[in-house]
């Protein structure tokens, strides 16, 4: 069935390191993939997202990298700083084109200053 | 602009009784989607509606139901709770099926 794999569940990094989350999808026909940014005691927040015409999207210090052939997706932060900490979800769209967000485990993300 | 507004913020509820939980969707949004979030299996997705119609139903119980209003605001109802529904209860507004915006959640425990 639809399933994505995130890694890692946990990231430790210095503040001002670059950290880097990995993704991958299991059905070629996904072609949207958003990642969100959840902090304790609130919903999921959208900090950048992607679709499948498009290799690679920045904004600011965060940029998504998509590789449609071997259906990974990856989120890169740079000059991390201690109010990046948070869980990190990546997610693909359902096939079909319906409006089911498959999620992935979620990335534990610790900056240290 | 406000954001998804999602009532209450806390419940906790008996075995065996039921639970209605509220959304409203960022103004000008028709698609709201419903997750729910737990340790064990993280986000999954429960139902969605558009114009006040379910589109699409997610791998859950027929005691989980929903539905929504003229007014986009939308509601899901939990009957017979069992202890495994404790959860966060995640609420989602779109305007075009992508960008979704969540709101912060209705944490459910149920004892």
């Amino acid at each position: 069935g639809e399933n994505v794999e995130q890694h890692p569940s946990t990231l430790s990094v210095q503040e001002g390191d670059s950290a880097v989350i990995k993704c991958t999808y299991s059905d070629s026909a996904s072609n949207y993939f958003p990642w969100y940014k959840q902090e304790l005691g609130k919903g999921p927040q959208l900090i950048i997202d992607i679709r499948s015409n498009v290799g690679e999207k920045k904004d600011q210090r965060i940029a998504v990298t998509l590789n449609k052939t071997a259906k990974h997706f990856s989120l890169h932060i740079t000059e991390t700083q201690p109010e990046d900490s948070a869980v990190y979800f990546c997610a693909a769209s359902s096939p079909f084109g319906t409006d089911k967000l498959i999620f992935g485990t979620g990335t534990r993300l610790q900056v240290f200053p | 602009k406000a954001g998804v507004t999602q009532t209450p913020r806390y419940l906790i509820k008996t075995r065996g009784q039921q639970v209605t939980l509220s959304c409203s969707p960022i103004s000008g949004h028709r698609s709201v989607s419903w997750y729910q979030q737990t340790p064990g299996q993280g986000l999954q997705f429960l139902f969605e509606y558009f114009s006040e119609t379910q589109r699409n139903k997610g791998n859950f119980p027929g005691r989980f139901s929903g539905r929504q209003f003229s007014n986009s605001r939308s509601e899901m109802n939990v009957s017979t709770l069992e202890l495994g529904d404790s959860a966060l209860y995640l609420c989602a507004s779109s305007l075009d099926r992508v960008g979704y915006t969540f709101g912060s959640g209705t944490r459910l425990t149920v004892v």
